[in-house]
């Protein structure tokens, strides 16, 4: 099982570039969701998806917009990327949000920096 | 406010201490789920264990051991004979039971660094 797959692992990107981070997952869980990892800051919510076709904001949204066109694949895109958007970037799933006993499965990462 | 403070942000010990991590939270919810991710110097985060806030005895899985008590809002983690291989940055997180989105709220994470 690949459980949640991001893609790509390392990305550099000049300032006012754009590009889109891919979240699949093959589990067939209907909560999807975007974090970001700061040094010294924990983990925190950019956006998040109920279900095929819905996306909501999170914690720290701007800048960032994101897609669920497949129930299996989560993307978020950075229209023009800012010095500020340089961190790792966590995509996480759950089967449900009604507290199942499945916990949040996270992919390995994407390291994204910003100059 | 929902928060989860981690207030040791980094320990050392030596190989067979025990240690123990803290996690302090806050939340409006009577109904909340508790989580421990593990995220090791390759980057990539393990679930360790979710405790719900109705839960409150106390879980052993191996070396692993957790204590949560809701009267002083804490759930904490400790190692037995902490190993190398425990090296890492843990994090205590929260889903607060009220928030639609079932987010996880992280605390900044505790640096457990164990020397040989």
């Amino acid at each position: 099982n690949a459980g949640v797959t991001q893609t790509p692992k390392f990305r550099v990107l000049k300032t006012g570039q754009s590009m889109t981070l891919l979240c699949a997952q093959d589990m067939n869980h209907e909560y999807m969701y975007w974090y970001r990892q700061d040094p010294g800051m924990g983990l925190r919510l950019i956006h998040y998806s109920v279900g095929e076709g819905t996306t909501a904001k999170g914690e720290v949204p701007d800048g960032y917009n994101v897609s669920r066109l497949k129930k299996q694949n989560f993307l978020l895109g950075l229209e023009s990327a800012a010095p500020s958007q340089t961190s790792v970037y966590f995509c996480a799933s759950s089967l449900d949000g009604q507290f199942s006993n499945q916990p949040q499965h996270f992919g390995d990462g994407t390291r994204l920096s910003i100059l | 406010a929902q928060k989860v403070t981690q207030a040791q942000t980094e320990i050392s010990v030596v190989e067979k201490e025990d240690v123990t991590l803290d996690c302090v939270y806050e939340t409006r919810d009577t109904t909340y789920y508790l989580f421990w991710y593990k995220q090791p110097p390759s980057g990539e985060l393990v679930f360790l264990i979710r405790r719900n806030s109705f839960d409150e005895q106390n879980e052993i899985s191996g070396r692993y051991s957790w204590n949560f008590q809701k009267s002083t809002s804490s759930f904490n983690f400790t190692i037995t004979a902490s190993q190398v291989v425990d090296s890492a940055v843990y994090f205590c997180a929260l889903t607060p039971r009220m928030d639609s989105s079932y987010k996880l709220i992280f605390g900044s994470g505790t640096r457990l660094l164990v020397r040989p």
